[in-house]
Parts: structure tokens; C-alpha cells; sequence
């Protein structure tokens, strides 16, 4: 079985701070998906990342994926309290075939105007 | 272009019922995958339909079932529900069935079993 854990579970901050969270995997992953969830939504994808070392910029959003592809990081500048939402980092197997995503439990985001 | 549509939004079941939650995929679609959402477990792999065939299975009972249409719209059954059912159910449409293929989220049915 393959795991994403994500951390930290929750996070709450002050507009206008910086934030850093993570995803972390034992096994490697073909490519990594980070989405955004807010209540009453499905999620929504943000990123995807496919080669290790990778980073993807989008707006006040960086994403990283590890070296090893391992692993990723979101980094977010400035936050916004339109940013508050559950993120959460899904990834793909390697070898083909088409397997459903593996998801981690993601991270509860507050950003307190 | 309509994104995907899931019906009904909120459902509440008692232990022991079935039930059907509906899939209408992004036109053109003709990937379908479901998930279970749970605050202790997160979203979990149910299965994945393309061209009316059940390419994967997540690790679910047999209770969990689901069919593809021909017009790509698809339906999961959970039959004699458990406290444990109750969840947001999401589905997802692709273009194609790769996993690095851009999924796109419903809103998801939130069901309760009593």
C-alpha cells in the first residue's frame, strides 16, 4: 500500500505570512497532483508535477516535487484568506495502468484576515 | 463546457438501505472514477470505468458496485448500509484513463446513514 502523509494536518495564520506544507512518501511516484478543496466542492487541481526536482510556479503558489519523487512542497507567499481550503497532494503510480489517484488526508489551511 | 454533475447532492439513509448516486461526466469523458471522502480515512479509490468497463477496483466490499454507460454517465450502489458508509462520494471525469490525465471533480454526494 502505497501512502501519502501530509503535514501539518492544520495550519492556521495571519494574512500577508508565508507557509510551507508537505507531502511525504516512501514510494515514488510517476507524477504528483496537489488540489484544492474548499466545503461543499469537489477538489480542484492545481498542479501537477512529473519530474523530480521540478518546481512550478503559479501565482503566490510554488510547488516542488523531491528529487527522488518522493516528496513535495507547496509554498505559499503572501497568503490570502482566499487561499483557506484543504490541499491535498495525490499520486500517480509508476507502470502504467490506470489505478485511482493515491490521495493523503491533506492540510486544513486558515488564513485569518 | 458543464463540469461534472453528481445527483442527488445530500442524501440521508437508514442502516440496511441501498442506494444510487448519479455521474455526469464532462462531455467527451470517457473516464469515470469514484472516490469515498471521510475525515479519518480521506478520499479513497472506489473504482474507475472507461467505455462501460471497470478498468480498477479499489480495496472496498462488494457492497460498493458502479456501471459506465454508454453515454458515459455513470452510477455507484452501495447496497446494506452501514453507520461507516457515510461520506462525501465524489467522482471524477478524464479524458482518457492515464493517472497523470487532469481529473475533474463533481461537487460529490454527501450521504448519511442513521
Amino acid at each position: 500500500t502505497q501512502l501519502l502523509e501530509q503535514s501539518p494536518q492544520f495550519l492556521s495564520i495571519q494574512e500577508g505570512e508565508n507557509l510551507t506544507v508537505y507531502c511525504n512518501s516512501s514510494s515514488v511516484f510517476s507524477s504528483l497532483q496537489w488540489y484544492r478543496q474548499e466545503p461543499g466542492e469537489g477538489p480542484v487541481l492545481l498542479v501537477t508535477v512529473v519530474t523530480g526536482g521540478e518546481v512550478k510556479k503559479l501565482k503566490r503558489l510554488t510547488f516542488q516535487f523531491g528529487d527522488a519523487r518522493k516528496d513535495s512542497s507547496l509554498h505559499i507567499t503572501a497568503a490570502q484568506p482566499g487561499d483557506t481550503g484543504l490541499y491535498l497532494c495525490a499520486g500517480a503510480t509508476p507502470g502504467g495502468g490506470a489505478d485511482g489517484l493515491t490521495f493523503g488526508k491533506g492540510t486544513h489551511l486558515i488564513i485569518q484576515p | 463546457k458543464a463540469g461534472v454533475t453528481q445527483t442527488p447532492r445530500y442524501l440521508i439513509k437508514t442502516r440496511g438501505q441501498q442506494v444510487t448516486l448519479s455521474c455526469s461526466p464532462i462531455s467527451g469523458h470517457r473516464s469515470v472514477s469514484w472516490y469515498q471522502q471521510t475525515p479519518g480515512q480521506g478520499l479513497q479509490f472506489l473504482f474507475e470505468y472507461f467505455s462501460e468497463t471497470q478498468r480498477n477496483k479499489g480495496n472496498f466490499p462488494g457492497r460498493f458496485s458502479g456501471r459506465q454507460f454508454s453515454n458515459s454517465r455513470s452510477e455507484m450502489n452501495v447496497s446494506t448500509l452501514e453507520l461507516g458508509d457515510s461520506a462525501l462520494y465524489l467522482c471524477a471525469s478524464s479524458f482518457t484513463r492515464g493517472r497523470s490525465e487532469t481529473q475533474y471533480f463533481g461537487p460529490g454526494t454527501r450521504l448519511l446513514v442513521l
